[in-house]
């Protein structure tokens, strides 16, 4: 079964240290590949998405991830953390038509 | 553009009882989507539609009702609720089914 797995369930870093947040997917085809963050009480938001035409994709708010095939991996990166940027992010997988699968979330803390 | 709108914000209700959540989007988007989401399990997928007067059925169907009489609208039911169904529930929508979805604020509910 298709399934996406993000490697931590808790991310904290420092504010203006690099974040990383890691996603490894396992469709068998070619996937459209999506993140979303979710800040506390709100909905889901995009942040970026790859459908197969470049594999570094920007997203917005100074976030990025590189789709690599040979590593089944979708990991979202940002040079330089910043307070408003603690929240939850999910790694989330097309599933072929009609279908999201979600991975289970990675919770990002930000200190000062 | 108020993009995707859930009603009610916050619901109590107690075992047994019914409600129904309202889903309204004005994107003229074709697909809608009811998700709920628990701690630590990421979103997953209720019931969704693919157009106005079509329903079907997403993981985890049971105990809910779905309508799509107009396109711009999706309710979603709960007949006779159960704690089990206590959780935030979120609509959402997309052009055509690989596009990525957007989300409303989502709806808390508690089930005593």
């Amino acid at each position: 079964a298709q399934s996406v797995t993000q490697l931590d369930s808790h991310v904290s870093v420092s504010e203006g240290t690099p974040v990383l947040l890691r996603c490894n997917y396992s469709s068998s085809y070619s996937p459209s590949l999506f993140w979303y963050v979710q800040h506390p009480n709100k909905g889901l938001q995009l942040l970026l998405k790859y459908t197969s035409a470049a594999t570094l994709v920007k997203g917005i708010n100074g976030f990025e991830a590189e789709f690599k095939k040979s590593e089944t991996s979708f990991h979202l990166t940002k040079p330089s953390a910043h307070m408003s940027d603690a929240a939850e992010y999910f790694c989330v997988d097309s599933g072929g038509y009609n279908k999201l699968i979600f991975g289970a979330g990675t919770r990002l803390a930000v200190h000062p | 553009n108020a993009g995707v709108t859930q009603t009610p914000k916050f619901r109590v209700l107690k075992t047994g009882q019914s409600m129904t959540l309202l889903c309204a989007q004005d994107m003229n988007h074709e697909y809608m989507y009811w998700y709920r989401q628990d701690p630590g399990m990421g979103l997953r997928l209720i019931h969704y539609s693919v157009g106005e007067g079509t329903t079907a059925k997403g993981e985890v169907p049971d105990g809910y009702n779905v309508s799509r009489l107009k396109k711009q609208n999706f309710l979603l039911g709960l007949e006779s609720a159960a704690p089990s169904q206590t959780s935030v529930y979120f609509c959402a929508s997309s052009l055509a089914g690989y596009n990525e979805q957007f989300f409303g604020p989502g709806t808390r509910l508690t089930v005593l």
